[in-house]
Order: C-alpha cells, then structure tokens, then sequence
C-alpha cells in the first residue's frame, strides 16, 4: 500500500491567507493524486484530480501542485466557506486506493 | 445530474453482517466504477473496493475477506455487505462513483452519497 503522509494535520489561518497543505507520498505516484475537502458532518467533496487538474465547478482560488512524491494543494486567498478537513488520495496502485491523514483548517 | 443515496440500518448487533444498498439516480450505473469507503467517528477516510456494471469487483486486502459487494444493473443500485461486524466497523459508510480520467490516467471519486451512520452495537 501507499502510504500518504499530509503536513501539517491542523492549520489556523485568516480570511484572506495563502495556505498551502502538502502530501507525501511513500514511493513514487507520478501524477495519480487527488485531493479532497470536507466540512462537518458531509461527504467529501473532490476538489482536485491528476495532481493539478481543477475538478469542474472548483473556485480557481484552489490550485494543485507536484509530482512524484511531494504535493501541494493551495489555497490563495481563503474564503470562510474553505474551513474544512482536507484529505489527499493516491490511485497509483489500484485498486488499493489509499487517503492522507487529514489536514484541519481553521479559522484564527 | 447523477446522485447517490445510501440506505440500510443504522444499527447492527456484533458478529452479524451488515448491509447497505447505494441508488444511483440521474444517470445509469453502466460505463463507471462504483465505490464503497467508510469513516469511523473523528478519523479519515478508507476504501473498500468497487464494482463495475460490466465486470467483478474488487476490494481491499485486509478488508476482502469479509467484504462482498454486487451490482444491480436493473435497479440502478450496487450494495455492500460485511461479515462477522465489530465495534472497529462502526463508521459512517459512503457510495461513491469512481471516475477514470483518460486525460491523467487517474482515478477520483467525483460523486459521493451523503452517507449512512452505522453502529457496531448489541
């Protein structure tokens, strides 16, 4: 299995902040990441697919970044609606698709 | 547009199966993978494994022992079911299609039913 490590697991910021939450990835995954957001008491919803390939329907203010181990979901300019739980997903080695931990963002 | 809704108890005694049914409305189950996972309270997400209208499924190896999930082409439904539950089984269950991007060749789960609680209890 390929194990996703995400950084950090929670993040306070401010309305109008750039954050960015990255995923590790235990071996090589080319391109074949996807990331996610959930709010409280929701099912997730895919924000990002490929690594950097905006899901339709996404604010632009989401961008994807990486390849190979190392991935970065950014947010460029946070609105109050993006205080969620964000969750990076491999399908490198299917069908053995495998979640990061999570990465809480809240509001400071 | 396409949508999933789980249904099935929402309480299952220790050592029963539990079992849920997916609807797939707004589109047909042909032509897509379809995938269950599930969270346990306050924890992340896990994948179970998936079925395609037109071939066998496939799961989870450290879950496929206990998992069987089937597709009903006519009812526009998939289900799952797991055998000999535990307290660890406890977890709210969601469907989700699976869609293959030719683009990237990657897989995401881009529609999600808005999930059932299942507890593991006697």
């Amino acid at each position: 299995d390929v194990q996703l490590t995400q950084s950090p697991s929670s993040l306070s910021a401010s309305i109008g902040d750039r954050v960015a939450i990255t995923c590790r990835a235990a071996q090589s995954i080319s391109t074949y990441l996807n990331w996610y957001q959930q709010k409280p008491g929701r099912a997730p919803k895919l924000l990002i697919y490929g690594a950097s390939t905006l899901q339709s329907g996404v604010p632009s203010r989401f961008s994807g970044s990486g390849s190979g181990t190392d991935f970065t979901l950014t947010i460029s300019s946070l609105q109050p609606e993006d205080f969620a739980t964000y969750y990076c997903q491999q399908s490198y080695v299917i069908p053995r698709y495998t979640f990061g931990q999570g990465t809480k963002l809240e509001i400071k | 547009q396409v949508q999933l809704q789980e249904s099935g108890p929402g309480l299952v005694k220790p050592s029963e199966t539990l079992s849920l049914t997916c609807t797939v409305s707004g589109g047909s189950i042909t032509n897509y993978y379809w995938s269950w996972l599930r969270q346990p309270p306050g924890k992340g997400l896990e994948w179970f494994g998936y079925i395609h209208s037109r071939g066998s499924p496939d799961y989870y190896p450290s879950l496929k022992s206990r998992v069987t999930i089937s597709a009903d082409t006519s009812k526009n439904q998939f289900s799952l079911r797991v055998n000999s539950v535990t307290a660890a089984d406890t977890a709210v269950y969601y469907c989700a299609r699976t869609a293959h991007h030719d683009s990237s060749g990657n897989d995401a789960f881009d529609i999600w039913g808005q999930g059932t609680m299942v507890t593991v209890s006697s």
